[in-house]
């Protein structure tokens, strides 16, 4: 079992729409947990970190739940350049090392 | 914009051959890290570096070699290439003093062995 799991989607919605992504994780000595955004043919770039207590930024929103072991993110009116792939990532170890989810690709639709 | 870069930026180079990928930062970062990654596929942990001197093993079995001699330089080498290791290559760094999850990124080497 990946350490990291995500749904890959594709998620294709239109512009202002509402979508929620979900990922899992099994390793419990996960200490931290963060969303990353790559865009097409491009490098990962930090999006936002995941409290227990919820986060948000903006139109975005992250949520970890340690019991379920699940982290979300929500965005709020989406805009056409949200348009990317959304990987989950926890920090882990005594070497602090980030393990990435393969990611979900989202599309917005004008 | 991250201040890490990396050369070449794609390159296609027949099988038998050395390579060496070539990964700078001007951020004075102590970890440096190497990913592989395939297409729509997760990035995968291959090598990484605490420090001048320090290097380690990632995750992902990987054939490559890295050196660190320079705090801001961190190559990847591949003495024979072969074309199973076609992808993309990630380079990245991080500041321990804040704690390592933002880990910046270098656009990435694409190599194609034929």
């Amino acid at each position: 079992r990946k350490e990291v799991e995500q749904d890959p989607g594709p998620f294709n919605v239109p512009e202002g729409a509402t979508v929620a992504f979900n990922c899992t994780y099994s390793n419990s000595a996960s200490q931290s947990f963060f969303w990353y955004r790559q865009d097409c043919r491009k490098e990962p770039k930090l999006l936002m970190s995941v409290y227990s207590s919820g986060n948000e930024d903006g139109r975005f929103t992250a949520q970890l739940n340690r019991a379920s072991q699940y982290i979300s993110l929500l965005i709020r009116d989406s805009k056409l350049s949200d348009s990317a792939t959304y990987l989950c990532v926890g920090l882990s170890g005594s070497a602090r090392q980030l393990t990435f989810g393969s990611g979900t690709q989202l599309t917005v639709l004008p | 914009e991250a201040d890490i870069y990396q050369t070449p930026r794609y390159l296609v180079i027949g099988t038998g051959k050395k390579i060496t990928l070539e990964c700078s930062q001007t951020m004075g970062h102590d970890k440096m890290y190497w990913y592989q990654q395939d297409p729509g596929m997760e990035l995968h942990l291959i090598h990484y570096s605490y420090g001048v001197n320090s290097t380690e093993k990632g995750d992902l079995s990987s054939e490559s070699t890295v050196s660190r001699i320079r705090t801001e330089h961190f190559p990847l080498t591949l003495e024979s290439a072969r074309p199973s290791h076609t992808s993309q290559y990630l380079c990245a760094s991080s500041d321990p003093g804040q704690g390592d999850y933002e880990q910046y990124f270098g656009p990435g080497t694409r190599l194609t062995v034929t």
